[in-house]
């Protein structure tokens, strides 16, 4: 079964600063796609970034960059130049063709971030 | 172009009640998926339509139950609800179905509170 792994519950970031979200993932299917999703306290989740298994480049997109290391089943999700904005729960989630079709995404547990003045 | 829109936004129900939610997608997008998210269970995959047709179902009983229309739009439905069936109900749409590489766009979500 395929699992995502956010170990960070809550961050708290001076503003301005680069901000590292980690996320770790178990598959044993060579073909899938990581994204990363922002979620405000409105509840809408918003697309940020997707990786795909087989991307030799790091996906980046604006001030979001996912550091995608495939042998160690890692894709971090770097922000740079936080801003007040950027407060909100970030989730990590994978997606799979399993043959039949894919089964939705997985999301981890999810990342609090805060962002400070 | 517009976003993913559902309906209602909120809504309060009682134990053994049904309720219908509604979802419209992204204009050319032809699946739809959606999702329930608990602060218990965090989020959790329900089931996808592509062209009026279920692809796919997550571990959820009977009760969740969903179906799509010939314009894309989609229904989730839950009968005889449950206390643990409080939760926001995200719908998200992509063009095709079938691929890790689709990206999903979420709606803002249905908030359901069961008395």
């Amino acid at each position: 079964a395929q699992k995502i792994t956010q170990t960070q519950p809550g961050m708290f970031v001076q503003e301005k600063e680069a901000v590292t979200l980690d996320c770790t993932y178990d598959t044993s299917d060579p073909s899938y796609g990581l994204f990363w999703y922002k979620q405000p306290s409105s509840g809408e989740m918003i697309f940020l970034i997707y990786q795909g298994s087989y991307d030799q480049q790091n996906a980046t997109e604006g001030r979001y960059s996912l550091n995608f290391q495939k042998a160690r089943k890692s894709a971090n999700l770097v922000i740079s130049a936080s801003q007040l904005g950027d407060s909100a729960m970030y989730f990590c989630a994978m997606s799979m063709y399993s043959g039949g079709g894919a089964d939705g995404l997985t999301f981890g547990k999810g990342t609090h971030l805060i962002i400070q003045p | 172009k517009a976003g993913v829109t559902q309906t209602p936004r909120y809504l309060i129900k009682t134990r053994g009640q049904q309720v219908t939610l509604s979802c419209s997608p992204i204009s050319g997008h032809r699946s739809v998926s959606w999702y329930q998210q608990t602060p218990g269970q965090g989020l959790q995959f329900l089931f996808e339509y592509f062209s009026e047709t279920q692809r796919n179902k997550g571990n959820f009983p009977g009760r969740f139950s969903g179906r799509q229309f010939s314009n894309s739009r989609s229904e989730m439905n839950v009968s005889t609800l449950e206390l643990g069936d409080s939760a926001l109900y995200l719908c998200a749409s992509s063009l095709l179905a079938g691929e890790p590489r689709e990206t999903q766009y979420f709606g803002p979500g249905t908030r359901l509170l069961v008395l």
